[in-house]
């Protein structure tokens, strides 16, 4: 199985100021058609997953353009800039590249 | 507008089996995957398989093949999914979702497992 390591475990980040949060996988996520299928998810507290960045870098309907997803084969990263209050719950990496599908361990974002 | 509506939490004995739904409106039910999603408590997230109405195509993550199964039924756009000899370890929250560039997810069913 596809192993995504996130990283850091927690952040926590005063308001205004840019978070990084990375996803390395243990295999290529790049599929026979060409595409990466790496999404990034946020989960608020007591809420479903949000899609926010899918095939990396697009960002789903309605998301702020304050978060960039980057990377390509195996590291991928997320930046929030300009961190706001609604931004804090856990964050989750995704793959559908390799079965089975797996997710990230999370990466909680706190604000200070 | 797309909504995943999933049946109500759950409380269930140790070796029962629980039947989740998860009724979807706003699409076209049978031309999209439906996936499911597993969160233990204060854990993070688990694929559990996917469905394809269409044409009744199951995939499963090899962990839950034996404990989950997936059903559809095109003519109430509803799918559902079924958890067998549950245990303690069973006990989480299970989630419906519509994955794509465009993603849906249900609110969620807590299954909790207890004598």
């Amino acid at each position: 199985d596809v192993v995504l390591t996130q990283t850091p475990v927690s952040l926590s980040v005063t308001l205004g100021d840019q978070a990084s949060i990375s996803c390395r996988s243990s295999q290529s996520l790049v599929y026979s058609d060409g595409n990466t299928y790496l999404k990034w998810y946020l989960q608020k507290p007591g809420q479903s997953p949000q899609l926010l960045i899918y095939e990396v870098s697009n960002r789903f309907s309605g998301v702020p353009d304050r978060f960039i997803g980057s990377g390509s084969g195996t590291d991928f990263t997320l930046k929030i800039s300009r961190v706001e209050p609604e931004d804090l719950g856990v964050y989750y990496c995704f793959q559908a590249t390799h079965d089975p599908l797996t997710f990230g361990s999370g990466t909680k974002l706190e604000i200070k | 507008e797309v909504k995943l509506q999933q049946s109500g939490d759950e409380l269930v004995r140790p070796g029962a089996s629980v039947k989740i739904s998860c009724k979807a409106s706003g699409y076209t039910f049978t031309n999209y995957a439906m996936y499911w999603v597993k969160q233990s408590p204060g854990q993070g997230l688990e694929w559990i398989g996917t469905i394809i109405p269409l044409i009744d195509t199951t995939s499963y993550n090899q962990k839950f093949k034996g404990k989950a199964t997936l059903t559809a039924d095109k003519s109430s756009n509803t799918a559902y999914m079924e958890l067998s000899r549950l245990t303690s370890e069973d006990s989480a929250v299970y989630y419906c979702a519509k994955l794509g560039a465009r993603d849906y997810w249900g609110q969620g069913v807590m299954v909790t497992v207890s004598s």
